[in-house]
């Protein structure tokens, strides 16, 4: 079965500041790999997804991502940090049913972002 | 963009009350939709996944008869949690998606059992 792995509960950078929030998973095959982004009493919105291809990802809001097979990481960056980026992130790993072409989110715990002013 | 608009955002019921949570895909069809629990500071559980026409299937410890749900048509799926107790207080989100795209989320449901 997969997993993911946040390592950072909660991480507080200054505006302006760059950003990386890290994601570990296990999977025995290679993944689908998703970074969501929840406002706090909101849903998740989806900030970019990986499926194939060129490794580096890029997303909304500036979001960028970097699938990184030998370290089984998947970790999101941001060069310049705003305040309205102050949420809590969430990474997921999909196992995919080749079967149905269908697939199953597994997500990690999530990261709190903090912005200081 | 796809959107999931989830109703209600907010229920506070008393001890035995059922609630029925909606899901609803606006612009696109949801084979498939998904229900997901959260708990505080937890991420999200997933509870139960059901395609459109078809019964739903669930995790492994959710209670199948405690948490209903129906999945009638390709834009609405129901999450009812029947005889409510304040164990089952917490905040409830649905997800749809059209076939193999990505999942979209609703903005959740906070319940809260007296």
């Amino acid at each position: 079965a997969q997993s993911v792995t946040q390592p950072d509960i909660h991480i507080t950078v200054s505006e302006g500041a760059s950003l990386e929030l890290r994601c570990n998973y296990s999977y025995g095959a290679t993944p689908y790999l998703f970074w969501y982004v929840q406002s706090p009493g909101q849903g998740l919105q989806l900030l970019l997804k990986y499926f194939s291809g060129d490794t580096l990802v890029q997303g909304i809001k500036g979001f960028e991502a970097e699938f990184k097979r030998s370290q089984s990481s998947f970790n999101l960056r941001k060069p310049s940090v705003h305040w309205s980026d102050a949420a809590e992130y969430f990474c997921a790993v999909a196992a995919v049913d080749s079967g149905a072409g269908s697939y199953q989110l597994t997500f990690g715990k999530g990261t709190k972002l903090s912005v200081i002013p | 963009g796809a959107v999931v608009s989830q109703h209600p955002s907010r229920v506070i019921c008393k001890s035995g009350t059922s609630v029925k949570i909606e899901c609803r895909s606006l612009d696109f069809q949801a084979t498939t939709m998904f229900w997901y629990r959260q708990f505080p500071k937890q991420s999200l559980m997933l509870m139960a996944t059901s395609n459109e026409g078809s019964k739903a299937t669930y995790e492994q410890g959710v209670e199948k008869d405690k948490f209903l749900i129906n999945h009638a048509s390709l834009t609405l799926s129901t999450l009812t949690v029947t005889s409510a107790h304040p164990e089952d207080s917490s905040f409830y989100i649905c997800s749809a998606r059209d076939r193999d795209q990505p999942q979209h989320f609703g903005d959740g449901t906070r319940l809260s059992i007296l």
